[in-house]
């Protein structure tokens, strides 16, 4: 089936510092990847769309310049946490939809970021 | 935009009894419905999905039901096994629209 993985899985870093995860699908093309947060106990919170080759679209409230999304393959697409602090502290989830079909999403496994 | 609401929030089940989550959606025009199991420190893994030209769907233990004309739609597990306990979200989707619309999810607790 297909499949999406996520790294790194569990990432501690120092306030001020960017932290890069990657999402990629191993064994299908996605023309579109998705990014969410997700808070202990609570629901899956979409924070933007990224299609391949071109700018992601991003959630309202989302800071764009926070969350630097590059989607440069139909195979692979980041998330960058750009001056972490605190507040940034989340379990950040990807997933991706296979090209021109009507194939559901699939999901990463996640990635537990803490800010110290 | 798509609301989802889903009931009920926390869910405990013996061991071998059936167990049924419930979604409503606000949005006439979703036409595509997936049900997504999340284990502690996991993504969500999708489980079972429906499309709105059918009514039922059923997967051995699982199923899930389909009413267009009230707007919801419902997960059934039957023979519930403690590796059934997760968080159960639902979801709504319409056509030309890539983003899911979660529930807020159910916490269910198979009681061995």
């Amino acid at each position: 089936g297909a499949v999406v993985s996520q790294h790194p899985s569990w990432v501690i870093c120092k306030s001020g510092t960017s932290v890069k995860i990657e999402c990629r699908s191993l064994d299908f093309q996605a023309t579109t990847m998705f990014w969410y947060r997700q808070f202990p106990k609570q629901s899956l919170m979409l924070m933007a769309t990224s299609n391949e080759g071109s700018k992601a679209t991003y959630e309202q409230g989302v800071e764009k310049d926070k969350f630097l999304i590059n989607h440069a393959s139909l195979t692979l697409s980041t998330l960058t946490v750009t001056s972490a602090h605190p507040e940034d502290s989340s379990f950040y989830i990807c997933s991706a939809r296979k090209v021109y079909s009507n194939q559901p999403q699939h999901f990463g496994d996640g990635t537990r970021l803490s800010i110290l | 935009g798509e609301n989802v609401e889903q009931h009920p929030s926390t869910l405990s089940v013996q061991e071998g009894d059936s167990a049924v989550i419930k979604c409503t959606y606000s949005d006439s025009a979703s036409n595509y419905f997936p049900w997504y199991k999340q284990e502690l420190g996991k993504g969500p893994q999708l489980i079972i999905d429906i499309r709105s030209n059918v009514g039922e769907k059923k997967d051995q233990r699982i199923a899930v039901t389909l009413n267009k004309t009230a707007k919801h739609f419902s997960l059934h597990i039957t023979e519930t096994q403690p590796e059934d306990s997760a968080v159960y979200f639902c979801a709504a989707r319409n056509f030309g629209n890539e983003k899911l619309t979660f529930g807020t999810g159910t916490r269910l607790t198979i009681i061995p």
